[in-house]
């Protein structure tokens, strides 16, 4: 069973902050996803990494695929309220992490 | 387009009642899926259609039956509703291209979810 644990469950932090969330396994995964939730949505899909070592950004966000492909981590530069939400992982048989749920206060 | 859609939005049931949840797509994918959604446990994977004309079973399949009606449409049925079942459930396509290492790197989408009470 590949279990994928994000960390920290729940983050809160006032505009402008830095801040990363991780998601990580004991197992290897040929890709990973990122997504975000909005209360009352189905998740987005932000990013896929799929090469070991891998660094995408997407305007304030940077995602990492760790060298093993076991773990993954976002980092937000000068987080905005409207990046507040719910953020989770996926990999293999479209398991999901338990996710970071974000909240950027003005 | 509208994407992926989903009825009811919720849906309040009582122990032993039986219902299903619908779900169709226009975006001609390939692939369908249903998870639930529970706090703090992220989302698991009930049942997924790879193909019209296949199911499969997911990580937490049981009480539930699902039939792909065609291409757009995959329905989630519960026979007899438990407490347990309480739950956000979500739809999602993808177009899931024939490449066996591609299957899961394209974009998921997701309908807008059930919230299903059952008491």
């Amino acid at each position: 069973t590949q279990l994928l644990e994000q960390s920290p469950q729940f983050l809160s932090i006032q505009e402008g902050e830095n801040l990363t969330v991780y998601c990580n396994s004991s197992s290897v995964f040929s890709s990973l996803q990122w997504y975000r939730q909005e209360p009352g949505e189905g998740p987005v899909l932000l990013v896929t990494v799929v090469t070991g070592g891998e660094v995408k950004k997407l305007k304030r966000l940077t995602f990492q695929f760790g060298d093993a492909r076991k773990d993954s981590s976002l980092h937000i530069t000068a987080a905005q309220p409207g990046d507040t939400g719910l953020y989770l992982c996926a990999g293999g048989s479209m398991r999901f992490g338990a996710g970071t749920r974000l909240t950027v206060k003005p | 387009n509208a994407g992926v859609t989903q009825t009811p939005k919720f849906q309040v049931l009582k122990t032993g009642q039986s219902m299903t949840l619908q779900c169709a797509q226009d975006m001609n994918h390939n692939s369908m899926y249903w998870y639930r959604q529970d706090p703090g446990m992220g989302l698991r994977l009930i049942y997924y259609s790879a193909s019209e004309g296949t199911t499969d079973k997911g990580e937490v399949p049981n009480g539930y039956n699902v039939s792909r009606l065609n291409k757009r449409e995959f329905s989630l049925r519960l026979e007899s509703a438990a407490p347990s079942q309480t739950s956000v459930y979500f739809c999602a396509s993808r177009e899931a291209p024939s490449i066996p290492a591609a299957l899961f790197t394209d974009t998921q989408y997701f309908g807008p979810g059930t919230r299903l009470t059952v008491l």
